[in-house]
């Protein structure tokens, strides 16, 4: 697609319940990005996917956080047994390569309120 | 360790004058940094970036950036504010060797008329 995807925009869930969140990158970028935006802080790295390389889960706080990404593209986070600190903004980014010199392109992030 | 320090949580300014938001950071080996900026309800968009070549390095909206190696800071600029400039700011940084940004905790600029 030309940008990056997020859905839903926003999720209201109830505490202990189970979320998916989705991006869908841009098409023929290799590497996606989670990111947490806390309100009045800045962005937490969560977790990091690039091609067929394990994952970068050093960022995931708990082990009720997971993400996978299926062929290469579309990613899900999953946050189980929701707490009210799982609130906050989730951002997913994508990017065309892994070289430091390579931005991100964000999407418009999913706001979770868990209460 | 990697890290980014944005030292204002506010910056205020009127419409008309300069801007400067401040940035710091702490890396291994050469930084590469960006600006991103977010409007509200919307993802970070990419202002700027320093790979390496002048210091002072030109971006959208009007926006600059310096990049000062011996005081590791990468602050951002603009001559003349506006109104629609008002947003939160980030500053990020990564090291050749490192596969994610780490970003500073936002400064939010607030531009009166």
């Amino acid at each position: 697609g030309a940008g990056v995807s997020q859905s839903p925009s926003n999720k209201v869930t109830e505490k202990g319940k189970d979320v998916e969140l989705r991006c869908d990158p841009i098409s023929g970028h290799t590497a996606l990005y989670w990111y947490r935006q806390s309100l009045g802080q800045g962005l937490e790295f969560l977790i990091y996917f690039q091609g067929n390389s394990a994952p970068d889960k050093s960022g995931l706080p708990s082990d009720r956080f997971s993400a996978e990404r299926t062929g290469g593209s579309v990613s899900t986070l999953t946050i189980q047994r929701t707490q009210q600190e799982d609130s906050a903004v989730y951002l997913c980014a994508s990017s065309l390569g892994t070289g430091p010199w390579d931005g991100y392109t964000f999407g418009s992030g999913t706001r979770l309120t868990v209460v | 360790a990697q890290s980014v320090a944005q030292p204002e949580d506010q910056v205020n300014v009127a419409e008309g004058n300069p801007l400067t938001v401040k940035c710091t950071y702490s890396v291994s080996g050469n930084p590469y940094l960006f600006w991103y900026v977010q409007y509200p309800n919307r993802g970070l968009q990419f202002l700027l970036k320093y790979i390496t070549g002048d210091n002072l390095v030109k971006g959208s909206y009007g926006f600059e950036a310096e990049f000062n190696k011996s005081q590791t800071s990468f602050h951002l600029k603009k001559p003349s504010a506006l109104v629609s400039d008002s947003a939160l700011y980030f500053c990020a940084v990564r090291g050749y060797n490192f596969n994610k940004f780490y970003f500073g905790s936002g400064t939010k600029l607030n531009v009166k008329p």
